[in-house]
């Protein structure tokens, strides 16, 4: 089945700086890598998604890469501000059989 | 919009007493939704999925006889832990598979806190 690795767990960057939290896939089948933020007691929110037929796409300060051959994507969030911190999780999905990689949990230091 | 609600947002109950979880797509038709279990600061784990009028597909090692999913309706599925111990105390999220915003795209409800005391 499919494995979602997700790296790194935490990070902390200063209001303004850029962050970037990268995921690897193992099934090569996987067509659809959405990324999701969740705050503290509450359910993931959709941010971004991107298919396999795209290889950027960009939404305001976010934006995701996707790298199929070497199986990876990224999430890129810039010029980041204090409510930007949350648990992002990335996801791989084939027929909507969707894996969560572990999470990474941003702080943004004012 | 899409939106996805889910009814307790927290309940506690009592060891051996079942408890039931609703989950609403709010402005969409939703043939497919689904149950996650989530502990605390871990990650989302799939328990099973539902299509409408159709018997769930559970994970491997999620009991089905313990957590009973009825998708009754194209905006409604149900969880039902049954005979609740305290090890069933969680984060159960569901969500719902958009179809008119491409296929696998999930969005997801505010979650339910279930406290098995």
């Amino acid at each position: 089945g499919e494995n979602v690795e997700q790296h790194p767990s935490t990070l902390s960057v200063q209001e303004g700086d850029s962050a970037v939290i990268k995921c690897t896939y193992s099934d090569s089948a996987s067509n659809y890598f959405p990324w999701y933020k969740q705050e503290l007691g509450k359910g993931p929110q959709l941010i971004i998604d991107i298919r396999s037929n795209v290889g950027e796409k960009k939404d305001q300060r976010i934006a995701v890469t996707l790298n199929k051959t070497a199986k990876h994507f990224s999430l890129h969030i810039t010029e980041t501000q204090p409510e930007d911190s949350a648990v992002y999780f990335c996801a791989a999905s084939i027929n909507n059989d969707m894996r969560f990689g572990a999470g990474t949990r941003l702080t943004v230091k004012p | 919009g899409a939106v996805v609600s889910q009814h307790p947002s927290r309940v506690i109950c009592k060891s051996g007493t079942s408890v039931k979880i609703e989950c609403r797509s709010l402005d969409f038709q939703a043939t497919t939704m689904f149950w996650y279990r989530q502990f605390p600061k871990k990650s989302l784990m799939l328990m099973a999925t539902s299509n409408e009028g159709s018997k769930a597909t559970y994970e491997q090692g999620v009991e089905k006889d313990k957590f009973l999913i009825n998708h009754a309706s194209l905006t409604l599925s149900t969880l039902t832990v049954t005979s609740a111990h305290p090890e069933d105390s969680s984060f159960y999220i569901c969500s719902a598979s958009h179809p008119g915003q491409g296929a696998d795209t999930q969005y997801f409800g505010p979650g339910t806190r279930l406290t098995v005391l």
